[in-house]
């Protein structure tokens, strides 16, 4: 049973381009986070979306960021116009329920922005 | 103040020796998770705990409701131990969501 899977792994944008980044999460599973780690900080609360829904987005940027899941696919993350201070480890997490049950994480896109 | 506290931010230890990283909670909540970054970046759940202990291996975790403390302990640490060791509450009562997380405790480990 495939974990949580991102990618790409590392992703190189130049100021001003969009980055993509895609969650696919472990199957069954029908509750995905995403989580920014800024460079030598801690992790914080991006947006918890179940299929079709935005459940929980208090933690995202209002501007150039946006997320979905859409029925089919991956959950996408979408930055649009990026800017140095996006760089950072986005991670992505998934679990079977809301509420109580255990996350699964997956390993990670590091967005460099040049 | 943050509302997850972690002691210490950075730990050295013998390989062999017993390990204790503790952290303290400031708001209610229903479950505490402990999680492992290693030098890949990679993230691992732990556990995740709302009352009691749990043991996994060489890992145990304790926490304490009503004091807002969680422990997590490692017995007889070994050097692929060494990696970031992460704790972190839902800012709401149902759980995973908004997870608010500790800066981490670093953890070496010296053969």
């Amino acid at each position: 049973n495939a974990g949580v899977m991102q990618n790409p792994r590392h992703l190189v944008r130049r100021r001003g381009q969009e980055a993509r980044l895609r969650c696919s999460p472990m199957k069954g599973h029908s509750h995905v986070y995403w989580y920014r780690q800024l460079p030598e900080e801690g992790l914080k609360f991006m947006v918890y979306l179940q299929k079709e829904n935005i459940i929980d987005e208090s933690g995202m940027p209002k501007e150039r960021f946006s997320a979905e899941f859409p029925k089919e696919g991956p959950s996408i993350l979408r930055i649009q116009q990026v800017v140095r201070g996006d760089s950072a480890a986005y991670f992505c997490a998934s679990s079977p329920v809301g509420g109580d049950s255990p996350l699964h994480f997956g390993n990670g896109t590091r967005l460099t922005v040049t | 103040k943050n509302e997850v506290e972690q002691s210490p931010q950075n730990l050295t230890a013998q390989e062999g020796e017993f390990i204790t990283i503790n952290c303290s909670y400031s708001v209610g909540i229903s479950a505490l998770h402990w999680l492992q970054q290693h030098p890949g970046g990679g993230i691992v759940s732990l556990f995740m705990l709302s009352s009691g202990k749990k043991k996994h291996g060489r890992l145990i975790a304790t926490i304490n409701i009503q004091e807002k403390h969680s422990s997590l302990h490692i017995t007889a640490s070994h050097p692929r131990d060494s990696a970031v060791y992460i704790c972190a509450v839902p800012l709401i009562y149902f759980g995973n969501e908004k997870l608010t997380f500790g800066t981490g405790t670093r953890l070496t480990i010296i053969p």
